[in-house]
C-alpha cells in the first residue's frame, strides 16, 4: 500500500527552528509537495522537491532524499502566524498525489 | 497563481437532504478535483471534474451519492446527496494548470455539518 507518515503534533517557539519530517512509500515517485493549512483555511503550496537536496525559500526550506523515501520542512525564525498543520503530499507514479495526514505545528510566545 | 472560489463556505444539513457546492476558477486551471477532509485526517481524493463528460471518480466514491458536473473550463459542482452525520466534513475545490510543477490551488472549501 501507499503511506505518507508525519508526526501528529509539535510545539516549538517563537524565534527558534522547527523541522518537520515526513517518510514515504509509494508506488514510484514523481515528486514532493510541502502545504500549509491554517485551521479553516484551504492548503497553500509551500514547495515542491523532484530531486535530491535542499530547497530554501526564505524561512522556509525543504529537503528531499529519494533513496531514503524522506523529506524534510525546515522552518526558521518561527512567528506565531506559523501555527498551522503541513501537510506532506507524494506524486506517485500515476501522477496521483498522495496526502499525509498533516503536522500540527503549535508556536509558543 | 489560480484563483479558486467556493461557495457556499458552510452550511447545516439535515439527514436525507442534498446540497450542492459550486467552485469557480479562473482560466488558469486545466484539470479540477474535489477532494473531501475530515476533522484531523489528510485530504482524500474524491474525483477529478472532466470537462463536458462524467467525472472520473476514486475507489470508495460512486456518482449517485457525488454527482459532479462540469459544463466548462472554470465551473463545476458537487452534490452531496442525500446526507447523513459521516458527510460531515470539509469539501474543497481544487485546480491545477499546466505548469510542470502541478501544484495545486485550492478553494476556500466548504465546511458541511449534517445533523
Amino acid at each position: 500500500g501507499q503511506n505518507i507518515d508525519q508526526p501528529t503534533e509539535m510545539t516549538a517557539t517563537e524565534g527558534a527552528i522547527v523541522q518537520i519530517n515526513c517518510t514515504y512509500q509509494t508506488s514510484g515517485f514523481n515528486g514532493l509537495f510541502w502545504y500549509q493549512q491554517h485551521a479553516g483555511e484551504a492548503p497553500t503550496f509551500l514547495s515542491y522537491n523532484v530531486l535530491d537536496g535542499l530547497e530554501e525559500k526564505g524561512r522556509f526550506s525543504s529537503f528531499l532524499s529519494r533513496s531514503k523515501g524522506y523529506s524534510y520542512l525546515l522552518l526558521k525564525e518561527l512567528q506565531m502566524k506559523d501555527s498551522a498543520s503541513y501537510l506532506c503530499a507524494v506524486k506517485d507514479s500515476n501522477y496521483q498525489l498522495i496526502w499525509g495526514a498533516g503536522t500540527k505545528l503549535i508556536i509558543k510566545p | 497563481s489560480a484563483v479558486i472560489s467556493q461557495k457556499p463556505s458552510r452550511d447545516i444539513c439535515q439527514r436525507g437532504t442534498s446540497l450542492t457546492i459550486q467552485c469557480q476558477v479562473d482560466s488558469q486551471v486545466t484539470m479540477m478535483f474535489w477532494y473531501r477532509q475530515q476533522p484531523g485526517q489528510s485530504l482524500t481524493l474524491i474525483a477529478t471534474a472532466n470537462q463536458g463528460s462524467e467525472a472520473t471518480y476514486e475507489s470508495g466514491f460512486v456518482i449517485d451519492k457525488f454527482p459532479i458536473s462540469r459544463p466548462n473550463l472554470t465551473f463545476s459542482t458537487l452534490t452531496v446527496s442525500n446526507m447523513s452525520p459521516e458527510d460531515s466534513s470539509i469539501y474543497l475545490c481544487s485546480g491545477k494548470t499546466g505548469e510542470d510543477t502541478g501544484e495545486l490551488f485550492f478553494g476556500e472549501g466548504s465546511r458541511l455539518t449534517v445533523l
